[in-house]
């Protein structure tokens, strides 16, 4: 079974500084999805970012990029020019490319991270 | 915004009874997937439904069933409520099995007492 672990329970920035998010999973697939979603206190879901393992290239969205190193397991997120907006929880999250019918074929959450942006 | 509602937004419990939460899906998302997120906790797929059938299931007990309807608006039902069933519960649509891209609702909080 698939495993993500988020090593920060709780990072803070100061508002439009650069902040790190950290990722790390375990899998024995080689072909899978990323991806980092936003929790704000309204709870609703949002996905920030998205990466595929077959893609070499990292994601980017606008402030939000990731670095995606395949062979060390690591998926981190990086939020630049830090907003008010952007304080909530943020999830990581593993998806294997295989639909097989079972429970692989939900998103595999880590714990969170807490953001907080300091004005 | 994202399309996808859910309903209710809160409820109280008795630990033994049952309990039904629904979701409207995003207009054309034929795949929907029931998460559980404990206080504190990153969500846990519980299952999900593609075009009325269920098509994948995490790790939880038969107690915890689910419904897909033709206009694809989908039930969660917990039987025998438990107080460790007191979660988050959100559900996620998508437009197909093979699209990655999911959109979730704003949840039901569900306290068991």
């Amino acid at each position: 079974a698939q495993t993500v672990t988020q090593s920060q329970p709780e990072m803070s920035v100061q508002e439009a500084e650069t902040v790190t998010l950290s990722c790390t999973y375990d899998t024995s697939e080689s072909d899978y999805y990323l991806f980092w979603y936003k929790q704000p206190p309204s709870r609703q879901m949002i996905l920030v970012i998205r990466q595929e393992a077959y893609k070499q290239q990292n994601a980017t969205e606008n402030r939000f990029s990731v670095n995606f190193q395949k062979a060390a397991k690591s998926f981190s997120l990086k939020i630049s020019d830090s907003q008010l907006g952007d304080a909530a929880m943020y999830f990581c999250a593993y998806r294997s490319a295989i639909q097989s019918g079972g429970g692989a074929d939900g998103l595999t959450f880590g714990k969170g991270t807490h953001l907080i942006i300091q004005p | 915004e994202t399309g996808v509602t859910q309903s209710p937004t809160h409820l109280i419990k008795t630990r033994g009874q049952q309990v039904t939460l629904r979701c409207s899906s995003q207009s054309g998302h034929n795949t929907v997937s029931w998460y559980q997120q404990a206080l504190g906790q990153g969500p846990q797929f519980i299952f999900q439904y593609y075009r009325e059938e269920e098509n994948g299931r995490g790790n939880f007990p038969p107690r915890f069933s689910g419904l897909q309807f033709p206009n694809y608006s989908s039930e969660l039902n917990v039987n025998a409520l438990e107080l460790d069933d007191s979660a988050l519960y959100l559900c996620a649509s998508r437009s197909g099995l093979l699209v990655h891209e999911q959109y979730f609702g704003p949840g039901t909080r569900l306290t068991v007492t």
